[in-house]
């Protein structure tokens, strides 16, 4: 199993410029999240789906938008990027149990 | 809201010496998690702790949950390189979402 997939690994933008994030798991986990850390803190949730077909907002959900695309796939957009959105955005999913299961992350640089 | 706060922000210390980290949450929870992250990488799961006072141990890792369920700590006995990373305590929500609350992080870094 290849658990958490995450493309691209790497991503510059510049502003105003839109991309879609994608995630993928191969687990057959129910619920899914993006998170985004910046550098020297935590995480904070932007969008989680606990289900395939419903999605809801996170905490810091302004400029970004999701799609629970399929039990596997929960992909998010950035329909017009910021500098204030440069981070590093990590995916994670999880079945019943409270554990999530992390992706290796997409570096977004947005000029 | 719900927070999660982590001491101390950084920690430096020579190999061979210990560590510990704090983690307090303004709610209480009813489980509380510990992730390890390697620089550049991804955070990975490390241990769950559920019941209040409850210890657990792996190798030289020690998790305490505290007897109100509101803080836990992390004590790594003789430090080694091996245990480079940011550790992150997390618990869940408690607005419904079934998402996790991180704390900030404590970045440690070993010297040989």
């Amino acid at each position: 199993n290849a658990g958490v997939t995450q493309t691209p690994k790497f991503q510059v933008l510049k502003t105003g410029q839109s991309m879609t994030l994608q995630c993928a798991q191969d687990m057959n986990h129910n619920s899914m999240y993006w998170y985004r850390q910046d550098p020297g803190m935590g995480l904070r949730l932007i969008y989680y789906s606990a289900s395939e077909g419903t999605t809801d907002k996170g905490e810091v959900p302004n400029g970004y938008n999701v799609s629970r695309l399929n039990k596997r796939e929960f992909s998010l957009r950035l329909e017009s990027a910021a500098p204030s959105q440069t981070s590093v955005y990590f995916c994670a999913s999880r079945m019943t149990v409270e554990t999530q299961y992390f992706g290796p992350g997409t570096r977004l640089l947005v000029l | 809201g719900q927070q999660v706060m982590q001491i101390p922000q950084y920690q430096h210390v020579q190999e061979g010496e210990d560590f510990t980290t704090y983690c307090n949450s303004s709610t209480t929870l009813s489980n509380i998690q510990w992730y390890k992250q390697r620089p550049g990488g991804h955070p990975v799961f490390l241990i769950q702790l559920v019941k209040s006072g409850e210890v657990k141990k792996q190798k030289r890792l020690t998790f305490q949950f505290g007897e109100a369920k509101k803080n836990s700590s992390l004590h790594i006995t003789a430090t080694q390189t091996t245990d480079v990373g940011t550790y992150f305590c997390a618990g869940p929500e408690n607005a419904g979402r079934r998402a996790l609350t991180f704390g900030s992080g404590t970045r440690l870094q070993v010297q040989p």
